[in-house]
């Protein structure tokens, strides 16, 4: 059975700094991997999807990298600003037509 | 135009009641699903529908129906509601039946008292 953990479950960070968030999911056979922010009362707006054939995907500030041997994922934000504040989730597609979400890192970026 | 839209976005109600979350897709998409959001923020997949037939069901309790009337639309009916149907259920549509990107709608916050 998948499981995918985030760590940390929050992390503050001064305005201007390059953060990394983690993903580590327990079973590497996986279709695609993807990135969501959630902001408080929305829905998640999907950030980035790497497929399992691809190491890293790039979206202006953000570049997500997956590593399939090792089980993990990185969500590299650069230059974080305080409008990222948010909550970042990874969800792992085994293939079996559904999504495996970790808990989320709950980003607070300080002016 | 709103992508992935529900309604209604927020509901209160007794224990006991019957009710129903509407969602519509604007994107073309021929598989949508529900997922629910525990007070945990822990998010889970309920059902998902692929061109109308269910492919996903899981263990969810018999009081929970979802129809799906066409592909753009996918309707959640929850009988006898108990005090730990409360949560946020979200409406996603994606392409395809493994999923590719998903769209979310915003939610909707179900409190049951």
């Amino acid at each position: 059975k998948q499981e995918v953990t985030q760590i940390p479950a929050a992390l503050s960070v001064p305005e201007g700094e390059n953060l990394v968030l983690n993903c580590s999911f327990t079973d590497s056979a996986i279709y695609n991997l993807q990135w969501f922010r959630q902001d408080p009362g929305k829905g998640l707006t999907s950030l980035l999807l790497i497929q399992s054939s691809q190491r890293e995907q790039t979206s202006g500030r953000l570049n997500a990298s997956l590593d399939k041997s090792s089980g993990r994922s990185t969500l590299y934000i650069a230059a974080s600003q305080p409008g990222d504040s948010a909550t970042y989730l990874c969800a792992v597609n085994g293939g079996s037509e559904k999504l495996v979400f970790g808990k989320g890192t709950k980003l607070t970026v300080n002016p | 135009d709103t992508a992935v839209s529900q309604t209604p976005k927020y509901l209160v109600t007794q224990m006991g009641n019957d009710k129903s979350i509407k969602c519509e897709q604007n994107l073309g998409h021929d598989t949508m699903y529900w997922y629910k959001q525990d007070s945990k923020k822990f998010l889970k997949i309920m059902f998902s529908y692929n061109n109308k037939e269910l492919i996903i069901n899981e263990t969810v309790p018999n009081r929970f129906s979802p129809k799906s009337p066409d592909k753009a639309h996918l309707n959640l009916h929850i009988n006898s509601l108990e005090l730990g149907d409360s949560a946020v259920y979200f409406c996603a549509s994606s392409q395809g039946r493994s999923p590719g990107e998903l769209f979310f709608g915003e939610g909707s916050r179900l409190t049951v008292l």
